[in-house]
């Protein structure tokens, strides 16, 4: 089993739709989760961490379910600028060298 | 969050050389860490620089393979070495953010063809 999974997609959608993502972990020691975005040919870039609380930043939504070891991003109203590669990233072991990247879940959002 | 840049942007280079990619990032950085992603695959952690000291590599990288150097707080160079069609990559480079070692902030990448 991989340390972190994702749905590869793609993931087509139209624009203003609501779109869900989950990504699962096997590590239940895992401490730090994060969603990056990758654009096509572009270096990732944080999108945002995602706490045990959930969190909240616009349209975007993440929620962390340490029970089933999973962590989850919703998109609302999406918009066409979303069309890329979510990378579930999660971490927390004793040094840096314990990030793990999934493989991506691929958005492509039509008008 | 930091701005890194990297050199070459790309490059296609023959099978048994080596490419040196340097990494400048425009603040002092303790932790620096070079990536790589291969075609249609996720970023898989090579190794992290720290200055004044080895590179601590992970499974599946050798030193003679990547070496590392980081010379200073701002700069880090990683090279192929003997390079083949399988190092056909890209290569990134990325510092931790000020929300802590996790938050990583990435160089554009050196994209490296093999030939």
């Amino acid at each position: 089993r991989k340390e972190v999974e994702q749905d590869p997609g793609p993931f087509n959608v139209p624009e203003g739709a609501t779109v869900a993502f989950n990504c699962t972990y096997s590590n239940s020691a895992s401490q730090s989760f994060f969603w990056y975005r990758q654009d096509c040919r572009k270096e990732p870039k944080l999108l945002m961490s995602v706490y045990s609380s959930g969190n909240e930043d616009g349209r975007f939504t993440a929620q962390l379910n340490r029970a089933s070891q999973y962590i989850s991003l919703l998109i609302r109203d999406s918009k066409l600028s979303d069309s890329a590669t979510y990378l579930c990233v999660v971490a927390g072991y004793s040094s840096a060298s314990k990030i793990i990247f999934g493989s991506g879940t691929r958005l492509s959002i039509r008008p | 969050s930091a701005v890194i840049s990297q050199k070459p942007s790309r490059d296609i280079c023959q099978r048994g050389t080596s490419l040196t990619i340097q990494c400048q990032v425009d603040s002092q950085v303790t932790m620096m860490f070079w990536y790589r992603q291969q075609p249609g695959q996720s970023l898989t952690l090579i190794a992290t620089a720290n200055q004044g000291s080895e590179a601590t590599y992970e499974s599946g990288f050798v030193i003679d393979k990547f070496p590392i150097s980081r010379p200073n707080l701002t700069f880090s160079t990683l090279t192929v070495s003997n390079m083949s069609p399988e190092d056909s990559s890209i290569y990134l480079c990325s510092v931790d953010g000020t929300g802590g070692p996790y938050e990583q902030y990435f160089g554009p990448g050196t994209r490296l063809t093999v030939t």
